[in-house]
């Protein structure tokens, strides 16, 4: 079967920096993506990677390593905006969206 | 504002009954879906639609209908609502039918069954 894996839940300090992982099995592979969900509101787009290595925008960086099924998104100088909950999805053979089911950040003061 | 609505916001409905959740987006994308998002779970697309006049099944399509006579509206109908049927919905346009771009959420229509 299709299977994402990200942690539940991670915990951060204001100002510091957080690598949320994402781990994946999937027939096929055609592109993976992150997204930003505030607790009762809308997911929204954060990044899309399809080949390896590292996407950098502004204080959000996501890699991807297609050999290994492995993603990370990394927040940089922590926010307490920041607190939210982060999807990972990934594009499958038959362009079919399989979404994790997310990693809740807590930001501390 | 350009964007995607959903209405309602919230329902709350006893089981048996006939519920139409509705969406317009006005972005002129080709494709629209339909999620629900569960605790604990991740997103699970209920139906899609690649353009107008075309809808498909998605990974939980069982009690619920579709229809896309229009490039702006997607409404997803419970012909007999169930209490499993209790979740938040999410209805999503694209400006590509092979789901490489970027999903356009709405709010949310969050629904619980009695």
């Amino acid at each position: 079967g299709q299977n994402i894996d990200q942690p539940t839940e991670m915990t951060a300090t204001e100002g510091a920096i957080v690598q949320i992982n994402c781990t994946y099995q999937t027939s096929g592979f055609n592109g993976l993506f992150w997204y930003q969900q505030h607790a009762g509101e809308a997911p929204t787009f954060l990044s899309y990677n399809v080949l390896d290595g590292l996407e950098e925008k502004g204080r959000f960086s996501s890699f991807l390593s297609r050999s290994k099924g492995y993603s990370y998104l990394l927040l940089k100088e922590l926010q307490m905006k920041d607190s939210a909950s982060y999807l990972c999805a990934v594009l499958d053979s038959n362009y079919q969206l399989i979404w994790g089911a997310g990693t809740k950040l807590i930001i501390k003061p | 504002i350009a964007g995607i609505t959903q209405a309602p916001t919230s329902q709350i409905l006893a089981a048996g009954r006939r519920m139409t959740l509705r969406c317009t987006q006005d972005m002129r994308h080709n494709a629209m879906y339909w999620y629900r998002q569960d605790l604990g779970l991740g997103l699970r697309l209920i139906h899609y639609s690649n353009t107008a006049g075309t809808t498909g099944k998605g990974e939980v399509p069982d009690g619920y209908s579709v229809s896309r006579a229009n490039t702006d509206d997607f409404p997803l109908t419970l012909a007999s609502a169930v209490p499993s049927q209790t979740s938040v919905y999410f209805c999503a346009s694209s400006d590509s039918d092979t789901n490489t771009g970027e999903l356009f959420f709405g709010e949310g229509s969050r629904l619980t069954v009695l």
